[in-house]
């Protein structure tokens, strides 16, 4: 079974920063894929970005980008210039294909300062 | 794109009855949608899979006869809860998946708060 790993419940970050939300997981399957989701107080899930294990390029949006390193099993992702709104509950999430179910991890709690 | 309703947002009902909600792909076809549950500062726990003319496959713990799904379309899937109780007070999240290979993400509906009085 796959299971996904945030273990920071909660980071602040002044606004215009970086801040680096971390996330691990573990599977025994070859292709896969991950995404990082935001639920902001609205609880609107948003797809931020997604990564395809058989890319060694790391995804990229905007001001947001992961480092996928596949075999460390670490999928971490960077919002650079923070902005209030980006103020959000963050989930990584993991995905085999075979099934299509999502495997989330707990979420962090993430702040950003003005 | 991929744009994901569910209706109601919000609902309020009387212990014993029975509750409908609706979600539906609007720009897209969904051969499956999911439904979830998600308490305060927590995660989503996947309640079942939905698939186009076909049966739910539930996650294990939830029942059934209790959580009535139906997705009778492309676009529509439906969540029925039946003879509710104050403990199913909750937040009751779909998505719905585009296609049937990869990446395989899901697109969010905005949620509906279901409170049983």
């Amino acid at each position: 079974a796959q299971t996904v790993t945030q273990s920071q419940p909660e980071m602040s970050v002044q606004e215009a920063e970086t801040v680096t939300l971390s996330c691990t997981y573990d599977t025994s399957e070859n292709n896969y894929y991950l995404f990082w989701y935001k639920q902001p107080p609205s609880r609107q899930m948003i797809l931020v970005i997604r990564q395809e294990a058989y890319k060694q390029q790391n995804a990229t949006e905007n001001r947001f980008s992961v480092n996928f390193q596949k075999a460390a099993k670490s999928f971490s992702l960077k919002i650079s210039d923070s902005q209030l709104g980006d103020t959000a509950m963050y989930f990584c999430a993991f995905t085999s294909g075979a099934n299509s179910k999502l495997t989330f991890g707990k979420g962090i709690t993430l702040s950003v300062r003005p | 794109g991929a744009v994901v309703s569910q209706h109601p947002s919000w609902v309020i009902c009387k212990s014993g009855t029975s509750v409908k909600i609706e979600c539906r792909s609007l720009d897209f076809q969904a051969t499956t949608m999911f439904w979830y549950r998600q308490f305060p500062k927590q995660s989503l726990m996947l309640m079942a899979t939905s698939n186009e003319g076909s049966k739910a496959t539930y996650e294990q713990g939830v029942e059934k006869d209790k959580f009535l799904i139906n997705h009778a379309s492309l676009t529509l899937s439906t969540l029925t809860v039946t003879s509710a109780h104050p403990e199913d007070s909750s937040f009751y999240i779909c998505s719905a998946r585009p296609g049937t290979s990869g990446p395989y993400e899901q697109y969010f509906g905005p949620g509906t708060r279901l409170t049983v009085t």
